[in-house]
């Protein structure tokens, strides 16, 4: 069956670290997106892409950065980690030539940052 | 700007009929979402509406009002599994999420 991983589930940093978040679907959407979630302020869209090659900023997208080498990978990585980035990430994926066009979640990574 | 608002929390009693609302302002419109999210789970997704109007799908009915900026999840015949966050999501060139909506299920 077709699936959407993240990993790791789970991960512990220290401030100033680079850490990759890594993002792999095999639904061959074109479309994939970052969110980070944290209490009080629901999903917000860190970064998206709408094919190989493309990137673009969302709403909450400074320290963050992706690259989109091939249609199944959209790894997110914090140049330089700071505890405000301690938060829940979540991947998504979604297919863009058919509507609804709905989003499907990876289950998550809850990053710490000491 | 854009802004989507739904209230923070909601109590109703298993068996019972339930009402989320969701407003929005965005700087476009191509279509707003419904999903649910568990505790410590993804969100996954519930209904789509494009056009005014009322879709149904089993207990869950959502409808929207594009020119009052307006949509309501309906949630029929609660089950104590309702128990979850509703996240009301607008699509224009990408999809943006309200706070999410926390529904709490009494027996």
């Amino acid at each position: 069956d077709a699936e959407i991983t993240q990993s790791p589930r789970h991960k512990i940093t220290e401030t100033g670290r680079q850490v990759t978040l890594a993002c792999h679907q095999t639904w061959n959407h074109n479309n994939m997106f970052w969110y980070r979630q944290d209490l009080g302020h629901g999903l917000r869209l860190i970064h998206y892409s709408y094919g190989v090659q493309d990137t673009n900023k969302g709403e909450v997208s400074d320290g963050y950065s992706v690259s989109r080498s091939n249609t199944e990978d959209l790894p997110l990585t914090l140049e330089s980690a700071a505890s405000s980035q301690t938060s829940v990430y979540f991947c998504a994926s979604s297919e863009s030539r058919q509507v609804p066009y709905e989003q499907y979640f990876g289950p998550g990574t809850r990053l710490t940052v000491t | 700007g854009q802004n989507i608002d739904q209230p923070t929390e909601m109590t109703a009693t298993e068996g019972a009929i339930v009402q989320i609302n969701c407003t929005y302002q965005t700087s476009g419109f191509n279509g707003l979402f419904w999903y649910q999210q568990h505790a410590g789970e993804a969100p996954t997704f519930l209904s789509y509406n494009v056009l005014d109007g009322l879709e149904e799908k089993g207990r869950f009915s959502s409808f929207l009002s594009r020119s009052k900026g307006y949509s309501y999840l309906l949630l029929k015949e609660l089950q104590m599994k309702d128990s979850a966050s509703y996240l009301c999501a607008v699509r224009d060139d990408k999809i943006i999420f309200g706070k999410g909506t926390r529904l709490h299920i009494l027996p």
